[in-house]
């Protein structure tokens, strides 16, 4: 079954330092990838996106992703975090090829930015 | 870019009552909507998928009597909640595409109370 599995439920980092949130997915061919982030309360943003092409990607706000198809990952970096960052972050993908759109999503994880 | 309005952000509602929750792409034509929703500190569970003038297609164990859907015209779909019950509270997002092009945009949420 086709699957996006986030491993950390919750990571604390400090202000300043760098972060890494890992996504690991399970599917027939490589899957169509995405990191979205969500506020308490609210819906979801779209931080990037992986279709094809080269594998590091970047998105808003400083984050990047790097896709690696010998690790089925598609891990969330930014260098350095600021406080507003704090938030809950989704990996989902869905399906490369025929109609189906469906995103299948991770658990999440939430980050908590200390001062 | 692309914007999805859901309306209302929260409701609180008596049991047995319905519940109509709004979802409209404000500037591209959504050939797709889906419907979540989300439970406290967990991920978003794919309730179903609609295309514009066809039958919702419903996710495994989503009462499709209760969860009535409608994708009317390429710009709103609505999720009527019917004889809500206090299990029924949570939140509920939508999401639009404008088709293969895997635009995935979110609605901003709606937070269901029922009592």
């Amino acid at each position: 079954a086709q699957s996006v599995t986030q491993p950390d439920i919750h990571i604390t980092v400090s202000e300043g330092a760098s972060l890494e949130l890992r996504c690991n997915y399970s599917y027939g061919a490589t899957p169509y990838l995405f990191w979205y982030v969500q506020s308490p309360g609210q819906g979801l943003q779209l931080l990037l996106k992986y279709f094809s092409g080269d594998t590091l990607v970047q998105g808003i706000k400083g984050f990047e992703a790097e896709f690696k198809r010998s690790q089925s990952s598609f891990n969330l970096r930014k260098p350095s975090v600021h406080w507003s960052d704090a938030a809950e972050y989704f990996c989902a993908a869905t399906g490369s090829g025929g109609s189906n759109y469906k995103l299948t999503f991770g658990k999440g994880t939430l980050l908590t930015v200390n001062p | 870019g692309a914007v999805v309005s859901q309306h209302p952000s929260w409701v609180i509602c008596k049991s047995g009552t319905s519940v109509k929750i709004e979802c409209r792409s404000l500037d591209f034509q959504a050939t797709t909507m889906f419907w979540y929703r989300q439970f406290p500190k967990q991920s978003l569970m794919l309730m179903a998928t609609s295309n514009e003038g066809s039958k919702a297609t419903y996710e495994q164990g989503v009462e499709k009597d209760k969860f009535l859907i409608n994708h009317a015209s390429l710009t709103l779909s609505t999720l009527t909640v019917t004889s809500a019950h206090p299990e029924d509270s949570s939140f509920y997002i939508c999401s639009a595409s404008e088709g293969s092009n895997y635009g995935y945009t979110f609605g901003s949420g709606t937070r269901l109370t029922v009592v």
